[in-house]
């Protein structure tokens, strides 16, 4: 089956620096990354996700990238804020999956005002 | 629209009971899933129904049982609860992709701990 791997497992940066997290995964079958943001006491939410056929997605402060060679993809935040302070999950699926994302084992990423 | 819904919100069970973790969504999914969340770890799937009345196993589903009532609701149960299963639990939805994948949404989690 995939597996995800994710690092750092914590992370702190100055407000307005940028952020960057990183994932492997292991079933080069693998065709959907998504990534999700869970804040304290609530449950994740998806922020980004990109596919396998894009190398790069943006959305205002935050980009994915993807390397189907290297079988990696990294979440970049730029101009960090304090709300962006939280867990951040990624998470693979492979072509068939059936739905069944594997998740990373999170980063706890705090911004330092 | 609430979303997803989960009751309870906290729970403390001895060694050797049971209960059952009820989800409901109210945006008209197909696909219902049950997560459990513990430190360092990610969150790991039980169950999984990709419509009512079909349930397919995740990666860590011993110890549990789910039933997909109707479209709206999927529940998870705990038959003899371990002190193994303490964690929290998360009911996600999404909506069937047919050439691709959708966002799963969260419901804000079961916080069980087992004695």
């Amino acid at each position: 089956g995939e597996n995800v791997e994710q690092h750092p497992s914590t992370l702190s940066v100055q407000e307005g620096d940028s952020a960057v997290i990183k994932c492997t995964y292991s079933d080069s079958a693998s065709n959907y990354f998504p990534w999700y943001k869970q804040e304290l006491g609530k449950g994740p939410q998806l922020i980004i996700d990109i596919r396998s056929n894009v190398g790069e997605k943006k959305d205002q402060r935050i980009a994915v990238t993807l390397n189907k060679t290297a079988k990696h993809f990294s979440l970049h935040i730029t101009e960090t804020q304090p709300e962006d302070s939280a867990v951040y999950f990624c998470a693979a699926i492979p072509e068939g999956g059936n739905e069944k994302l594997t998740f990373g084992t999170g980063t706890r990423l705090t911004i330092i005002p | 629209n609430a979303g997803v819904t989960q009751t309870p919100k906290f729970q403390v069970l001895k060694t050797g009971q049971s209960m059952t973790l009820q989800c409901a969504q109210d945006m008209n999914h197909n696909s219902m899933y049950w997560y459990r969340q513990d430190p360092g770890m990610g969150l790991r799937l039980i169950y999984y129904s990709a419509s009512e009345g079909t349930t397919d196993k995740g990666e860590v589903p011993n110890g549990y049982n789910v039933s997909r009532l109707n479209k709206r609701e999927f529940s998870l149960r705990l038959e003899s609860a371990a002190p193994s299963q303490t964690s929290v639990y998360f009911c996600a939805s999404s909506e069937a992709g047919t050439s691709g994948y959708n966002e799963q949404f969260f419901g804000p989690g079961t916080r069980l701990t087992v004695l």
